[in-house]
This record gives C-alpha cells, sequence and structure tokens, in this order.
C-alpha cells in the first residue's frame, strides 16, 4: 500500500527554527508537496520538489531524498502566524496526490 | 486567494439523502481534483476530471460521481448519505491534465454534516 508517514504534532518557540519530517512510501514518485493548513481552512501550496535537494523559499525551505523516500519542510524564524497543520503530499505514477495526515504545529510564544 | 470558490460553504443533510457539491476552478485551469478531509486527517482523493472527464479515481464507493463542465466548473454529487460522509469536501484546480507536474490550488471547502 502507499504510505506517507509525519509527525502528528511539534511545538516550537516564536523565532525558533523547527523540522518537519516526512518519510513516503508510493507507488512510483512524480513530485513532493508541501501545504499550510490553518484549522478550519483549505489547504495552501508551500513547495514542490521532484529533484533531490533543498529549495529555499523565504522563511521556508523543502528538502528531498527520493532514495530515502524522504522530505523535510524547514520553518525559520517562526512567527505565531505558524501555528497550523502543516501536510505533505506525494505525487505518485497515476499522477494522484497521496496524502499524509499533517502535523500539527504549535507555536509558543 | 486562490481564485478557487465552492458552495455551499456548510450543508447539513441527513441519512439517505443526496447532496450535489460545487466547485468553480481558477481562471485557465482545466483540471479539477475532489478531495474528503475528515477531521485531523490528510485530505482523501475521490476523483480528477480532465477537461470534462473523469482521468483518475480513489478508492471511493460509486455513490460518489461528478461532473465536469464545458467552462472547467464541477460537481460532486454523493447519494444516499451515510453518517461517516461528514467532513470537509475540497476542491482543488491545476493547470495542466495528468502528465504535468502542476501545483493544484484549493477552494475554501464545503463543510458537509449528514445527522
Amino acid at each position: 500500500g502507499q504510505n506517507i508517514d509525519q509527525p502528528t504534532e511539534m511545538t516550537a518557540t516564536e523565532g525558533a527554527i523547527v523540522q518537519i519530517n516526512c518519510t513516503y512510501q508510493t507507488s512510483g514518485f512524480n513530485g513532493l508537496f508541501w501545504y499550510q493548513q490553518h484549522a478550519g481552512e483549505a489547504p495552501t501550496f508551500l513547495s514542490y520538489n521532484v529533484l533531490d535537494g533543498l529549495e529555499e523559499k523565504g522563511r521556508f525551505s523543502s528538502f528531498l531524498s527520493r532514495s530515502k523516500g524522504y522530505s523535510y519542510l524547514l520553518l525559520k524564524e517562526l512567527q505565531m502566524k505558524d501555528s497550523a497543520s502543516y501536510l505533505c503530499a506525494v505525487r505518485d505514477s497515476n499522477y494522484q496526490l497521496i496524502w499524509g495526515a499533517g502535523t500539527k504545529l504549535i507555536i509558543k510564544p | 486567494e486562490t481564485g478557487v470558490t465552492q458552495s455551499p460553504t456548510h450543508l447539513i443533510k441527513t441519512r439517505g439523502q443526496q447532496v450535489t457539491l460545487r466547485c468553480s476552478s481558477q481562471s485557465g485551469h482545466n483540471t479539477v481534483s475532489w478531495y474528503q478531509q475528515a477531521l485531523g486527517q490528510g485530505p482523501q482523493f475521490i476523483f480528477q476530471y480532465y477537461r470534462e472527464e473523469e482521468n483518475g479515481r480513489g478508492n471511493f464507493p460509486p455513490r460518489f460521481s461528478g461532473l465536469q463542465f464545458p467552462n472547467y466548473s464541477s460537481e460532486l454529487n454523493v447519494n444516499a448519505l451515510e453518517l461517516d460522509d461528514s467532513a470537509l469536501y475540497l476542491c482543488a484546480s491545476s493547470p495542466g491534465g495528468t502528465g504535468f507536474g502542476q501545483t493544484q490550488y484549493f477552494g475554501p471547502g464545503t463543510r458537509l454534516l449528514v445527522l
């Protein structure tokens, strides 16, 4: 079967750095996405990786290792508004998105 | 704002009823995907439409059906509603078909409660 694993919940302090990990086992791989979802709202796109390495976009960076079936999302200079769920999704061989359950990130002052 | 709209925003139905949810895709996008998201879970893929044809389906029973119209807006129909159908239903649009690694942009969702 297909599986995406992420920690259920993480806590970090305002101004700090946090890394959210994602491991995946899917039938084929055609890219990995990270989305942010605030409670009661729709997911919003953060990043896309299809090749190994680090993609940086402002305070957010995402890393991919296809050989290890592993990705992480790095958030720097955390702000209170970063409190949300972070969803990892992999596009499989059928170009369908397989989603993890999300990591709830709690930011404390 | 992604430019993807959904209606209604909230809906309450009873078991056995039927429901139709609607989605207008972002301008220039010809692909629409529908997802079901239960509380505390990630989205589950229902199906995808590309240029009015269904071109991918997740593990959902036939009572979940859909349509895409020439203007690329879409409907999700659910017959014989069950209590477990209570969830947030998300529509996402993207500019390409299955052969493109394109980002999906989500609408605000429809929250369905089945009593």
